[in-house]
């Protein structure tokens, strides 16, 4: 069975760097084809796809935030951190870890929500 | 950007048949996912790869994809399936390929 779990901090001050963590169980980040991705969800709206690192260390990020963030993985502890510089209040939103399954994502995180303020 | 665009909103009476769109260019040859939301929840993969569903996902669930509309249809629609659905493809035509997720539409049961 796949879980996976985000933690980080639920509130962070405008221009302040964001650092997520992703600790997850049922599968391995060393197996060919493997790969972890994050996605937010504003209040009231819709899921937008971040980033995604897979079992090589190949790393793909949304061309929009890409000068922004990083992702990264600890195979030992079964983790993928994704870290996301100078946050602005529209950063506010619910971050989702979730599962890759070839092309779509079939397990997910609870989800974190992140506020962004002063 | 590749843009999937879905309706804002869906109405349907308990037992009828609900069919929630995913609209842009060529998705036909695409392979698109569907994920249901309920309210406060994560979202969930009911649909893959256009009509595949998951283990544990209801028959009631089924997808098809051609030209430039994919389609996800509820039968026999009950109270539980009222949530937000959300298309979603990986647009490998894009330099560098990036995954996309479709507008959302919410499903409510009258």
């Amino acid at each position: 069975q796949i879980t996976l779990k985000e933690s980080g901090p639920t509130l962070v001050k405008p221009t302040q760097a964001l650092t997520l963590t992703c600790t997850f169980s049922g599968f391995s980040l060393t197996t060919s084809g493997v790969g972890v991705a994050w996605i937010r969800q504003p209040p009231g709206e819709a899921l937008e796809w971040l980033a995604l690192i897979f079992w090589d260390d190949d790393k793909r990020y949304s061309p929009s935030l890409k000068n922004r963030l990083t992702i990264s993985k600890d195979i030992f502890k079964n983790q993928v951190v994704l870290t996301m510089t100078n946050m602005d209040p529209v950063d506010t939103a619910t971050y989702y870890c979730a599962h890759r399954y070839h092309s779509g994502f079939d397990s997910w995180g609870q989800g974190t929500l992140v506020t962004v303020s002063s | 950007s590749y843009v999937l665009t879905q309706p804002p909103s869906v109405s349907v009476a308990p037992g009828k048949t609900a069919r929630v769109t995913c609209a842009a260019n060529d998705i036909g040859g695409k392979s698109v996912h569907w994920y249901q939301q309920r309210p406060g929840q994560a979202p969930i993969l009911i649909i893959s790869y256009n009509s595949a569903r998951p283990s544990g996902i209801p028959g009631r669930f089924s997808g098809s994809n051609s030209g430039n509309t994919a389609t996800l249809i509820i039968s026999g629609v009950e109270a539980g399936d009222e949530a937000d659905y959300y298309c979603q493809v990986w647009d490998s035509t894009s330099d560098p390929p990036l995954y996309v997720f479709g507008t959302g539409t919410k499903v409510t049961v009258l």
